[in-house]
């Protein structure tokens, strides 16, 4: 079955960087896009970007734009998002997800919990 | 970039009907998709586009859209429904994509 299956828990402190891994199996990897989303604590899910997994083609939500970078390992299926300058309002579960034809979002990874903390 | 609402919280006696609306001016142009969200668990897709519900998903839910407002329905609501539910669509801006805020549904 469709699945993607992504990198454990980060704890990080200001100023530092992380990077998330979104393994997939299950369908050929190169011909959807992965998204990027985040929920921060009791907040509602927040949309990053996305990567054409194909061509590396990235579009990123100006709220991260200069801070997140997308990259893909087509041989291992396996999409990253890393994002630098932490700060601790980027505590958050992290998400990747596989677009469809309808631009829904199935699969999501089960998500990565990545805390800021001094 | 648009903006999707939702009311922030619903409840609905075991076995009846509940609707959950999403409104924003995207939806006039396209269609939403809904995700449950239990405690502690990724999101799960229920129902998306003008009417496809993935495989696996009891036909109790059920979705619909007209204008600006989508809504996403659950017929015979079970105790297991209880979750957030969150719509999305693309935004106006193309290859953008929003949530609404999530309605918190309670099964009494």
């Amino acid at each position: 079955q469709v699945q993607l299956v992504q990198s454990g828990a980060e704890v990080k402190k200001p100023g530092a960087s992380v990077k998330v891994s979104c393994k997939s199996s299950g369908y050929s990897f190169t011909n959807y896009a992965i998204y990027w989303m985040r929920q921060a604590p009791g907040q509602r899910l927040e949309w990053m970007g996305w990567i054409n997994a194909g061509n590396g083609i990235t579009k990123y939500s100006q709220r991260f734009q200069g801070r997140v970078t997308f990259t893909r390992d087509t041989s291992a299926s396996t999409a990253y998002m890393e994002l630098r300058s932490l700060r601790s309002e980027d505590t958050a579960v992290y998400y990747c997800a596989k677009v469809g034809n309808s631009d829904e979002f199935d699969p999501w990874g089960q998500g990565t919990l990545v805390t800021v903390s001094s | 970039s648009s903006e999707l609402t939702q009311d922030p919280a619903v409840s609905v006696a075991l076995g009846q009907t509940v609707r959950i609306t999403c409104q924003g001016d995207s939806l006039r142009n396209y269609y939403a998709s809904w995700y449950q969200q239990k405690p502690g668990q990724a999101p799960l897709l229920v129902f998306y586009g003008e009417n496809n519900r993935p495989s696996g998903i009891p036909a109790r839910f059920s979705g619909s859209s007209s204008g600006n407002t989508a809504s996403l329905s659950i017929t015979g609501t079970q105790a297991e429904d209880e979750a957030d539910y969150y719509c999305s669509s693309r935004d106006n801006t193309v290859n953008h994509v929003e949530f609404g805020g999530g309605t918190k549904l309670t099964v009494l």
